[in-house]
């Protein structure tokens, strides 16, 4: 069972540049979400998916593109990537909503630097 | 809105010392506590829940009591071994959120 599989694991970008970070879970979890890990802040929601063909903003999405055309794909767009955007993104899926008292299932980490 | 503040370390132990990782919440509603691990290069992954307050979470010999009264979910482990080594988040859901609030993380070092 691969869970959830982010790619790639790393990525340098100039500013300006675009690019698509990939996520796939082979769970049929419904909810599909992507946060971004910074030092002292946790992590954050930048959007969120409950299900295809549905998707919503979370807490930081300026930025950020993303579309759910199928269940098993999730993937996260950076339009013109910033220096600000240098981060750690997590792709995390669950059965339902975390209002549900779900588990989240995160994959391994794509750890993005912007010159 | 919903948060949760957790200290943040780093925090460095010995081998068999007693680790607690304090972490308290603001919610509106009746939230669902967690605890989250990640370990060096990976994501996240559940530790323990607690959905009610009074329950007690606990996995690995890991335990957290939700407590309503000081709004407090922390996290003991009695012995902790150098593979506990990792960083551990607090998080709470509420009902009509459709995401997890996580505290900043506490880096926890245990040495051999």
């Amino acid at each position: 069972n691969a869970g959830v599989t982010q790619t790639p694991k790393f990525q340098v970008l100039k500013t300006g540049q675009s690019m698509t970070l990939q996520c796939a879970q082979d769970m049929n979890h419904e909810y599909m979400s992507w946060y971004r890990q910074d030092p002292g802040m946790g992590l954050r929601l930048i959007h969120y998916s409950v299900g295809a063909g549905i998707t919503d903003q979370g807490e930081v999405p300026n930025g950020y593109n993303v579309s759910r055309s199928t269940t098993e794909d999730f993937p996260l767009r950076l339009l013109s990537a910033a220096p600000s955007q240098t981060s750690v993104y997590f792709c995390a899926s669950s059965y339902r909503a975390p209002e549900r008292n779900e588990k989240l299932f995160f994959g391994s980490g794509t750890q993005l630097s912007v010159l | 809105g919903n948060s949760v503040t957790q200290m943040e370390g780093p925090v460095t132990l010995s081998e068999e010392a007693f680790l607690t990782i304090n972490c308290t919440y603001t919610a509106t509603g009746y939230p669902s506590l967690f605890w989250y691990v990640q370990y060096p290069g990976e994501g996240l992954q559940l530790l323990l829940k607690a959905t009610k307050a009074d329950d007690k979470g606990s996995n690995k010999g890991f335990e957290a009591t939700y407590r309503k009264e000081t709004t407090s979910f922390h996290l003991e482990k009695g012995s902790v071994q150098v593979s506990d080594s990792a960083v551990y988040f607090c998080a709470l859901s509420d009902r009509g959120d459709y995401k997890l609030s996580f505290g900043a993380g506490t880096t926890v070092t245990v040495r051999a």
